[in-house]
């Protein structure tokens, strides 16, 4: 039973414009919401994070909305780089717990 | 520099022959981990440690142990491998606020 998922297994993007990732999640009980990004022959890295008390963090190019009603998390980058082509993942993570639960992944492509 | 460090890389094996995956954080973290990367299900969560000799299993923890005698090593054994095994393995340090990932395993068992 996938509790995190990301509809959509890719995502092609002109550089210059916005790229929207989404990702559901089911449990209403996690507090931090995360993404991280993943190179090939690389580990995930850390992008960017929100708490379950606020619906939007920025950071830089990097903004993540959280709508708690609809269960749904979202990353958008404006505006996009070729370098930003590369695996998205979402993560859900509970206070206290440093377990991290995935998402399936989403593969962005920025072609110049 | 802060980081955690995998080895192997890449390894092919044959069905039954056991293996070792070492994974090392410089980091002085408690909190270590090992995932798996499938297409189409993500990273799942095989076995975790909270702390030196305190390990428990995760999401997917089957034909898998692990051991937690240094703070800075957490190995991933695989007894006696299988095809169903061939997977793209991460280790994990954290934090309170962030988790560092290894560079990844790719692992083929025949």
């Amino acid at each position: 039973d996938q509790q995190v998922k990301q509809n959509s297994p890719s995502l092609s993007v002109q550089e210059g414009r916005i790229s929207i990732l989404n990702c559901d999640y089911t449990n209403s009980m996690f507090d931090y919401f995360l993404w991280y990004k993943k190179y090939p022959a690389e580990g995930p890295t850390f992008l960017i994070s929100i708490s379950s008390i606020k619906d939007k963090n920025e950071d830089g190019r990097f903004t993540v909305f959280l709508n708690k009603s609809a269960k749904h998390l979202s990353l958008h980058i404006v505006p996009s780089q070729p370098g930003d082509s590369a695996v998205y993942f979402c993560a859900i993570q509970s206070t206290g717990f440093q377990k991290l639960v995935f998402g399936t992944g989403t593969r962005l492509l920025v072609s110049p | 520099e802060a980081q955690v460090t995998q080895n192997p890389r890449y390894l092919i094996t044959v069905t039954g022959k056991k293996l070792t995956v070492t994974c090392s954080q410089n980091m002085n973290h408690e909190y270590m981990s090992w995932y798996r990367q499938d297409p189409g299900l993500g990273l799942r969560q095989i076995y975790y440690s909270m702390n030196v000799e305190v390990t428990d299993k995760g999401d997917v923890p089957e034909g898998y142990k692990v051991s937690r005698k240094e703070k800075r090593n957490f190995p991933l054994i695989l007894e006696s491998p299988s095809p169903n095994q061939t997977s793209l393995y991460f280790c994990a340090s954290s934090s309170v606020n962030e988790q560092f990932f290894g560079p990844g395993t790719r692992l083929t068992v025949l």
